[in-house]
């Protein structure tokens, strides 16, 4: 089945600090890769959808110079939050969307990257 | 725009009851449904979808009906193990765009033994 992989799984940052956070799909290509943030016993708030070799589009409200994302490759996306704050501790999931072969509505989620600002 | 309604308030149930979670939606067009199950500090997991009207998706022993009629896809389990303990979101992807996932709110479900 699809896999997708986040590294690291837990990270603890001191404010001011940057952060990146990676997102792979393992066995297979995804052209769309998405990034949640959720909050304790909340939902999942979707922040940015990331295109390969395209620029991310940001959900309103996200500001898009502090979390910045990258997707340089199809197996490949990155998020970094910039001069973290403890505001923006949370867990943090992104989701692949397969590019070919696969169904077009499934996305497939990441295990989630817990982040931590001191 | 698309919406997923799920019901309020976590779930509490003792091992073998039966299990429904109810989930309703407002989408435009002939939007796909899943349930997504979240065990404690880990990520989402698919549990089941259904594409179109009248479909059923089961796995691991839950089913759940795409209803048009109703915008509904509510989840059912007929006996609950102390390992279903988890928190449920119901979703949906609408057949356009980038096909974004709307979350429901989720639900806590806590099964004792």
């Amino acid at each position: 089945g699809a896999v997708v992989s986040q590294h690291p799984s837990r990270v603890i940052c001191k404010s001011g600090t940057s952060v990146k956070i990676e997102c792979r799909s393992l066995d297979f290509q995804a052209t769309t890769m998405f990034w949640y943030r959720q909050f304790p016993k909340q939902s999942l708030m979707l922040m940015a959808t990331s295109n390969e070799g395209s620029k991310a589009t940001y959900e309103q409200g996200v500001e898009k110079d502090k979390f910045l994302i990258n997707h340089a490759s199809l197996t490949l996306s990155t998020l970094t939050v910039t001069s973290a704050h403890p505001e923006d501790s949370s867990f943090y999931i992104c989701s692949a969307r397969e590019t070919s072969g696969g169904k077009p509505n499934e996305q497939f989620f990441g295990p989630g990257t817990r982040l931590t600002v001191l | 725009g698309d919406s997923v309604t799920q019901m309020e308030g976590p779930v509490t149930l003792s091992e073998e009851a039966f299990l429904t979670i109810n989930c309703t939606y407002t989408a435009t067009g002939y939007p796909s449904l899943f349930w997504y199950v979240q065990y404690p500090g880990e990520g989402l997991q698919l549990l089941l979808k259904a594409t179109k009207a009248d479909d059923k998706g089961s796995n691991k022993g839950f089913e759940a009906t795409y209803r048009k009629e109703t915008t509904s896809f509510h989840l059912e389990k007929g006996s609950v193990q102390v390992s279903d303990s988890a928190v449920y979101f119901c979703a949906l992807s609408g057949n356009y765009g980038n096909n974004r996932l709307a979350f429901g709110k989720g639900n806590q479900v806590v099964v004792i033994p």
